[in-house]
């Protein structure tokens, strides 16, 4: 079974700096995906960013930006230049082959004026 | 609009009624799913249907029952609602490479 694993249930920033959340996961498969889902307020689930296993670049989307380690089976997200409106809980996650997503427990970023 | 729509979004139950959240997508996907997001935020799939057909199950008792009558909706209903069944749930739909969730529904049990 995959398990996923975010060791800072919270993070504070101020405005316009950045923060660096922290993934690790565990798998024996080669091939799968990687995503990172913002959950503001409203409870909606918003996908930040994807990552394919077997792409050794790193995603970029504007402003996150990930650290893609996959020997280290590890997998940060960086928010540059944070704004208030990036306040939410943040969900790394695992997607397998048969699609079923696993989701880590969660940070809670908060940006300060 | 293309999405993923789930109703409805707030339920407000009493313990052993029976009821069911509906969930369609109109992105042509063929895999939906039912995630359960407890009172520590903490997500779990329950359910996956590919094309109308259950191919994940996790444990989940079996008053939890899933529906899928064609490829762009899946229902959950539930029997003999209990107090630990107030969560919020989230129907999601996918393709290869990501998933759309719907705006999820509070249930709440009294």
């Amino acid at each position: 079974a995959q398990t996923v694993t975010q060791s800072q249930p919270e993070m504070s920033v101020q405005e316009a700096e950045t923060v660096t959340l922290s993934c690790t996961y565990d798998t024996s498969e080669n091939n799968y995906y990687l995503f990172w889902y913002k959950q503001p307020p409203s409870r909606q689930m918003i996908l930040v960013i994807r990552q394919e296993a077997y792409k050794q670049q790193n995603a970029t989307e504007n402003r996150f930006s990930v650290n893609f380690q996959k020997a280290a089976k590890s997998f940060s997200l960086k928010i540059s230049d944070s704004q208030l409106g990036d306040t939410a809980m943040y969900f790394c996650a695992f997607m397998r082959f048969d699609y079923k997503l696993s989701f880590g427990a969660g940070t809670t970023v908060t940006v300060r004026a | 609009d293309t999405a993923v729509s789930q109703t409805p979004k707030y339920l407000v139950t009493q313990m052993g009624n029976d009821k069911s959240i509906k969930c369609e997508q109109n992105l042509g996907h063929d895999t939906m799913y039912w995630y359960k997001q407890d009172s520590k935020k903490f997500l779990k799939i329950m359910f996956s249907y590919n094309n109308k057909e259950l191919i994940i199950n996790e444990t989940v008792p079996n008053r939890f029952s899933p529906k899928s009558p064609d490829k762009a909706h899946l229902n959950l209903h539930i029997n003999s609602l209990e107090l630990g069944d107030s969560a919020v749930y989230f129907c999601a739909s996918s393709q290869s490479s990501g998933y759309t969730f719907g705006s999820g529904t509070r249930l709440t049990v009294v």
